[in-house]
């Protein structure tokens, strides 16, 4: 099976802009987490979509978002970027029958905002 | 607030070397994670532990979980420049459905 995809894998914006990154799990999975990486907070989970739905979201502004398509792909908007933004944009995929599941990571995004 | 927390932050060993790396949790979990990361790349599952008492091994690296305790072990046998690396731990919470990870322990094998 493939693994999970992510497009693009680097970006560079400037402040204010606004910006989509792109998840595609692996076959048959209908969960995607997505997770920001940066140096100084760590791993920090953003939001769950299940089946089109975002089923959990974790402590991030509203600038944030994102959304699940029907074949699972699932995007994340960054609206009006701040230089603290900057960090590796992580999805992951799992099968989202199970309470709990093993999630498998895509390569991640390197957004970097000037 | 969940707290997962990793102790070293940063270890530098010989090769040959045995060493531990802990990961303290402060919520109930019964399934805890070990992921490697390399400089720019994403996580690589080591391990899943899924109950009290378990114990995984891989190579060089083997893993315990004891869910009383809320404590998992990381120990690395006989270290090798390969092994030099992140390692995350990750606490699996129910509800709501996510990860919560360590702060991560930068590992750097030396010859």
């Amino acid at each position: 099976k493939a693994g999970v995809t992510q497009t693009p894998r680097y970006l560079i914006k400037t402040r204010g802009q606004q910006v989509t990154l792109s998840c595609s799990p692996i076959s048959g999975h209908r969960s995607v987490s997505w997770y920001q990486q940066t140096p100084g907070q760590g791993l920090q989970f953003l939001f769950e979509y299940f089946s089109e739905t975002q089923r959990n979201k974790g402590n991030f502004p509203g600038r944030f978002s994102g959304r699940q398509f029907s074949n699972s792909r699932s995007e994340m908007n960054v609206s009006t970027l701040e230089l603290g933004d900057s960090a590796l944009y992580l999805c992951a995929s799992s099968p989202g029958t199970e309470v709990q599941e093993t999630q498998y990571f895509g390569p991640g995004t390197r957004l970097l905002v000037l | 607030e969940l707290k997962v927390e990793q102790n070293p932050l940063f270890l530098s060993m010989q090769e040959g070397k045995n060493y531990t790396i802990y990961c303290n949790y402060s919520t109930t979990s019964d399934r805890l994670y070990w992921y490697r990361q390399d400089p720019g790349k994403s996580l690589e599952s080591l391990f899943v532990l899924l109950s009290n008492g378990a114990v995984k091994q891989e190579g060089r690296l083997m893993a315990s979980l004891d869910t009383k305790a809320r404590l998992s072990t990381l120990h690395i046998t006989a270290a090798v420049h390969d092994l030099s690396a992140t390692y995350f731990c990750a606490v699996d919470i129910i509800f709501p459905r996510k990860l919560i990870f360590g702060q991560g322990t930068e590992l750097s094998v030396k010859p």
